[in-house]
């Protein structure tokens, strides 16, 4: 069974606050690490695929970062708005397959 | 993008009834789908993996027999969950990844289920 793991459960910030979080996942065998964003009623919307260890990828105010060697990815969002509001899930793919192994997911609220 | 649909949104049935779910990829063809669980304060799991043409493959721990998949076209993905019991209630999602694309993939909006 793959572990992968996110940090925080949940988060609250102010609009206009700058935060991040964690992604960890198993360093051996990695394929890509997927992230998602998940507002609730709709559908997870991708946002990156990442593959490359150093990898950073950017997305108007987001932002994700890829240490394979270590088995980290950190999610950033620069000056939260509260439409940012959603549960950011992380997704590990072990080989070419498109089997994905999610982790539990963050929950992030940005208040007005 | 890509859009992929799923129907119903939300069911509630009585114990022992089947249920069957729909997951439609609108704008694309996808030989795979995917059918992931997901139980209340925890991860997507994923149960099974839909191939177009063929048998579906199941995660270890999921009934086959429970939990029948069809997937009879390139666009269509069926999940029927035979003699539900309230166990079975759960959030229920599938995901399909564009052919020919670099690994995305693309999620329906879920099916609640709620036996009684």
């Amino acid at each position: 069974i793959l572990n992968v793991e996110q940090s925080p459960q949940s988060l609250h910030v102010q609009e206009g606050d700058s935060t991040n979080f964690t992604c960890s996942f198993p360093s051996s065998n990695f394929y890509a690490l997927h992230w998602y964003r998940w507002e609730t009623a709709k559908s997870p919307e991708a946002l990156f695929v990442m593959t490359l260890n150093g990898d950073e990828k950017k997305k108007g105010r987001i932002s994700a970062t890829l240490n394979t060697k270590e088995g980290y990815s950190y999610l950033y969002i620069k000056g939260s708005q509260p439409e940012d509001s959603a549960t950011y899930l992380c997704a590990f793919a072990q080989n070419a397959g498109n089997m994905l192994t999610f982790g539990g997911g963050t929950r992030l609220m940005v208040k007005p | 993008g890509a859009v992929v649909s799923q129907h119903p949104s939300w069911v509630i049935c009585k114990s022992g009834t089947s249920v069957k779910i729909e997951c439609r990829s609108l704008d694309f063809q996808a030989t795979t789908m995917f059918w992931y669980r997901q139980f209340p304060k925890q991860s997507l799991m994923l149960m099974a993996t839909s191939n177009e043409g063929s048998k579906a493959t199941y995660e270890q721990g999921v009934e086959k027999d429970k939990f029948l998949i069809n997937h009879a076209s390139l666009t269509l993905s069926t999940l029927t969950v035979t003699s539900a019991h309230p166990e079975d209630s759960s959030f229920y999602i599938c995901s399909a990844p564009r052919t020919g694309s670099t690994d995305t993939q693309y999620f329906g909006p879920g099916t609640r289920l709620t036996v009684l």
